[in-house]
Formats: structure tokens, sequence, C-alpha cells
């Protein structure tokens, strides 16, 4: 069975703080992505990766930067958390090539930054 | 530059009525991909439908139905005989082959009741 996992279901961090969130695919997928969603935005690109140590930045990828030093784990950095940081965070992978694949998404991980 | 709506943020049936769920898409390119998600209370995306732009052909799956239409960019879900179980939020998405991004609709908020 696919899965995707991330570190932690709930987390709770202070402004400033440097947090660090972790996904683990075991599909051995060649692309992984972040996402924060937010109520009325649906779900917004952070950052993705179609290989080891690759990485593009999506649509929002401002205050956040990634890591993919392993070709199963992705991870995602709030270099200096911030209140509008709150969000819930999705990890997602892919097949790669040429033909586009759906995405397997993880539980997600919901931030509170106070 | 591409997007997808979903126009009905919340939709509210009783159970065994049969629901549509609105999917309008904007693209530029000729080749793309339209996904269906469903996220259940429990956050986990889970993926229901994947069709490309050069299959326009509906699909039927059990109570799931899908309703490609090139004319009006137009990808529409209709659950038949909906029961409680598939109260959750729907996400609609658009995936253009030159970049593999998924783009999501705003989501539709489906509440079914007893």
């Amino acid at each position: 069975d696919v899965k995707v996992t991330q570190s932690s279901r709930y987390l709770v961090k202070r402004t400033g703080e440097k947090v660090f969130l972790e996904c683990v695919q075991d599909m051995d997928h060649e692309n992984m992505f972040w996402y924060r969603q937010d109520p009325g935005l649906g779900l917004r690109l952070i950052y993705f990766s179609y290989d080891v140590k690759m990485k593009e930045k999506g649509d929002i990828p401002e205050g956040y930067s990634v890591s993919r030093e392993k070709k199963e784990r992705f991870s995602l950095i709030l270099e200096s958390a911030s209140t509008n940081q709150t969000s819930m965070y999705l990890c997602a992978s892919s097949l790669g090539g040429r033909v586009i694949t759906e995405q397997f998404f993880g539980p997600g991980t919901r931030l509170t930054v106070l | 530059a591409q997007k997808v709506t979903q126009a009905q943020t919340e939709i509210s049936v009783v159970e065994k009525e049969d629901v549509t769920l609105d999917c309008v898409y904007e693209t530029r390119d000729t080749t793309y991909y339209l996904f269906w998600y469903k996220q259940p209370p429990s956050g986990e995306l889970v993926f229901l439908i994947r069709r490309n732009s050069f299959d326009e052909q509906n699909e039927i799956s059990g109570r799931y139905s899908w309703n490609f239409q090139k004319s009006t960019s137009s990808f529409n879900f209709t659950i038949t005989a909906s029961q409680v179980v598939d109260s959750a939020v729907y996400f609609c998405a658009l995936s253009e082959a030159s970049t593999g991004k998924l783009i999501f609709g705003q989501g539709t908020t489906l509440q079914v009741k007893p």
C-alpha cells in the first residue's frame, strides 16, 4: 500500500522559531511537493522537487525553504515562523516522467504559530 | 494563467439525493490533466480520478460519475444516491503537462444529512 507520512499531525511553535516539517514516501517516487491549505483558498503549492537535491519554487515560496537529500524524504523549513504561517501543511509525491500521474498525499500537519 | 474555479463553497443534501459538484478551469495548454480529490474529516486527500485533455469520454465508477466538456472547460462530478460517508471536501485540480504542477480549486464542502 502506498504511503506518504508526515512527522507530526499537530505542531505548536512560537514566532521566530525555526520549524522543520518532514515528509517521507515509500513508493520510490521522483516528485515530491509541499502545499499549504487554508479555508477558502484550497491548496497552494509552496515548493516541489523533481529529483534529489533539486527544488523548484511553487506559487507561495516566501518564508519557506526545502531540502531533499534523499529520494524518499522532502523537508519543509520555516526559517523564522510567523503567525501568518499558521496553516495545514500537506506533503505529496508522484511518479516522474512525461505522463502526469496522480499525487499521493500525506495526512497533513496542522501548524499553529503563536 | 491556469485557474480552477469551484463556485460552490458548500452544498448540503439529504441522503439518497443526487448531487453535482461543478468545476471550471482555465489553461492555455492543449495537453493537460484534470483531477478530483476527496478530503474526508480525517484530513488526508484521496485521489478519485484523473482525466487527460484528449479523453472527453465521461466516466462512471459506482455511484460516482464525471462529465468532462472541453467546449465549456468544465469537469463536473456527480454523486448518485448520496450517502453520509460522502460528506467531505472535494477538490478539483488541473495539471499542465508542461509543468506537472497541480492547481487546485477552492474546494466544495459537501454535507450529506441522514
